[in-house]
């Protein structure tokens, strides 16, 4: 059990709504990931942290902001929901900031955009 | 760019058959190999790595082995379990990027 939670599990929301997702680790690891899972795609990067405040873009940012302010929480947030982001969220994190990059991976939040 | 392809799935055995999922890579520098297993409604959960060429990841009965040379990493079960029903991913990591870069995923189901 790598310690991370998610939240909410399930969300329904409308287009045009702002949606935030929250990932929280507990033992304070300083990499930490948003992807996004739809089939035929694997996961896909979104953006990650590598510390406080410290955040960069990944393969499919448009659309998506984050927010570092502690380091045991990951917030990612969807300005304007549009039906394309429907989709499962997860979150992970790479414990030893190790040049292997071995990642641990929460237990995902469906987001349905209608 | 960096890339992982995965077989086609779904990929549908009878228990105690042997498994193969092949994986091929595509990757600017020395890469680190993973797969993940994802259990329905969970998440991704580390199956196995390998770090170097020539390098045998193993775990639950699984293996893979990391071929340099066909930059490959497939992997192997020899007598699969109705248990072992899920998907699976292979993904690559290039050191010092701190990401990985996941195959599209290769459903597994097991019938009794």
């Amino acid at each position: 059990d790598a310690g991370i939670t998610q939240s909410p599990r399930h969300k329904v929301t409308e287009t045009g709504t702002p949606v935030t997702l929250r990932c929280h680790q507990t033992e304070n690891h300083r990499y930490m990931y948003w992807y996004r899972q739809d089939p035929g795609h694997g996961l896909r990067l979104i953006h990650y942290s590598y510390g406080v405040k410290d955040t960069d873009k990944g393969e499919v940012s448009d659309g998506y902001s984050v927010s570092r302010s502690k380091t045991e929480d990951f917030l990612l947030t969807l300005e304007s929901a549009t039906s394309s982001q429907t989709s499962v969220y997860f979150c992970a994190i790479n414990p030893g900031g190790s040049s292997y990059n071995e990642q641990f991976f929460g237990p995902g939040t469906r987001l349905t955009v209608l | 760019g960096d890339s992982v392809t995965q077989m086609e799935g779904p990929v549908t055995l009878s228990e105690e058959a042997f498994l193969t999922i092949n994986c091929t890579y595509t990757a600017t520098g020395y890469p680190s190999l993973f797969w993940y297993v994802q259990y329905p409604g969970e998440g991704l959960q580390l199956l196995l790595k390998a770090t170097k060429a020539d390098d045998k990841g193993s775990n639950k009965g699984f293996e893979a082995t990391y071929r340099k040379e066909t930059t490959s990493f497939h992997l192997e079960k020899g007598s699969v379990q109705v248990s072992d029903s899920a998907v699976y991913f292979c993904a690559l990591s290039i050191q010092g990027a701190q990401k990985l870069v996941f195959g599209q995923g290769t459903r597994l189901t097991i019938n009794p």
